[in-house]
């Protein structure tokens, strides 16, 4: 079955420190892949997506995630953290052309 | 432009009860997405809406949950009867297509289950 693995449950920084989430799925086919974002109080929302092309992909906030296909990762990063990046980060997969699976989710916790 | 809306944003009841949660998807869309989340796990796709037709509910407890999109505009969701363990956040997401690259979320509706 197809499923969705993040490492981390929770991790907590100090601002400025280097953030990196990982993320590892399990489907053989062509997938698209997501991280969401849900900052305290809000709704999800996209943060960066991979569809094809260059690997290392930038999305909002000075965040980037690299796909390795042989690997199955997709992991998270970004240089320096703020304290409004505090928030729970999910990865998402996309299989089959549209069924999404979202991993279990990352809670992040930036210590100002 | 407006975001997908969610009604109600809790609900408690007791098992063996019945509750009806709505979703109005962001105008246009054509996917409508029913997500459920579990405490301390990611959403779980319960089934998703092209327009006025399912495309995937494999995942939907078809014993006692029931969704539908009769005009392919809004959607409800049921749950008859519910169990603890439907206990969770009910996501509401819409999209332009099935194929396109960005899911909206609403805000969920939180379900207690006594």
């Amino acid at each position: 079955a197809q499923s969705v693995s993040q490492h981390n449950h929770h991790v907590i920084l100090s601002e400025a420190a280097s953030l990196e989430l990982g993320c590892n799925y399990s489907y053989g086919g062509t997938v698209n892949l997501f991280w969401y974002v849900q900052y305290p109080g809000q709704h999800l929302q996209l943060l960066l997506k991979y569809f094809s092309g260059d690997p290392l992909v930038k999305g909002i906030k000075g965040f980037e995630a690299e796909f390795i296909k042989s690997k199955f990762s997709f992991n998270l990063r970004k240089p320096s953290v703020q304290w409004s990046d505090t928030a729970e980060y999910f990865c998402a997969v996309r299989v089959g052309g549209f069924k999404t699976i979202f991993g279990a989710g990352t809670r992040l916790f930036v210590k100002a | 432009e407006a975001g997908v809306a969610q009604s109600p944003r809790y609900k408690i009841i007791e098992k063996r009860q019945s509750v009806a949660f709505w979703c109005n998807p962001i105008s246009g869309h054509a996917t409508l997405y029913w997500y459920q989340q579990i405490l301390g796990q990611g959403p779980k796709l319960l089934i998703q809406f092209q327009n006025n037709g399912v495309v995937d509910d494999s995942q939907l407890p078809k014993d006692r949950f029931s969704a539908e999109r009769l005009k392919g505009v809004d959607s409800t969701l049921k749950i008859q009867p519910a169990k603890l363990e439907d206990s969770a956040v009910y996501l509401c997401a819409s999209s332009l297509n099935l194929f396109a690259d960005t899911q909206y979320f609403g805000p969920g509706t939180r379900l207690t289950v006594l």
